[in-house]
């Protein structure tokens, strides 16, 4: 069973450009979440899908930020216009269906590093 | 609102030492906790967790974290710190039957030869 996987693993932009970071879940799991790590800082969340819907996308900022997780093909999230502040490591991670409560583990990809010029 | 508090943004131990990174957390309800290694340039791996079975809660690599509710605590341990745990860790807090999931800010652990 292949992990979560995230592409690219590094993505260069310059300014004013538009960056696509890719995820696809691992096999069996319908939860995607989104997170950004900046240098030297934590993991901050940004947004929780579930196919073909956003459940909480409370740590997205309100420009330039969008993510989709089709019923078919990855999650992706979106970033438009992409200003140097966007530099940051940005993390998927999937989890199975919620079955009782007992199924709350997050499963991490390798990350995208994002760099704009 | 659930959070996490890890204290200390690093520790440094000597190979061989007791590794202590400490976590507390906050939450409404009785939560979900994890402890999350990430090496260099990679992704986060889960170490362990406690969804309310035990409350020493062993992992992977030789670590355990006990779940202490009148302290609302949940640190993590390991008796004798090798090189290769040199990492960054991140405490986790999930409510239950909730994927809602928030991190700490991370210990960067060293070890020293």
């Amino acid at each position: 069973n292949a992990g979560v996987m995230q592409n690219p693993r590094h993505l260069v932009r310059r300014r004013g450009q538009e960056a696509r970071l890719r995820c696809s879940p691992m096999k069996g799991h319908s939860h995607v979440y989104w997170y950004r790590q900046l240098p030297e800082e934590g993991l901050k969340f940004m947004v929780y899908l579930q196919k073909e819907n956003i459940i909480d996308e409370s740590g997205m900022p309100k420009e330039r930020f969008s993510a989709e997780f089709p019923k078919e093909g990855p999650s992706i999230l979106r970033i438009q216009q992409v200003v140097r502040g966007d530099s940051a490591a940005y993390f998927c991670a999937s989890s199975p269906m919620d079955i009782g409560g007992s199924t709350d583990t997050q499963y991490f990809g390798p990350g995208t590093r994002l760099t704009v010029l | 609102a659930q959070s996490v508090t890890q204290l200390g943004s690093h520790v440094s131990v000597s190979e061989g030492a007791l590794v202590l990174l400490r976590c507390n957390y906050s939450s409404s309800v009785p939560p979900y906790l994890f402890w999350y290694v990430q090496y260099p340039n990679q992704g986060l791996q889960l170490l362990l967790k406690y969804t309310s079975a035990a409350t020493l809660v062993k992992g992977i690599n030789g670590f355990e974290a006990e779940f202490k509710k009148s302290e609302t605590s949940f640190h993590l341990t390991k008796p004798s710190a090798h090189m290769s745990d040199a990492a960054e860790y991140f405490c986790a807090v999930s409510p239950r039957g909730n994927n809602d999931m928030r991190f700490g800010a991370g210990t960067r652990l060293t070890v020293k030869p």
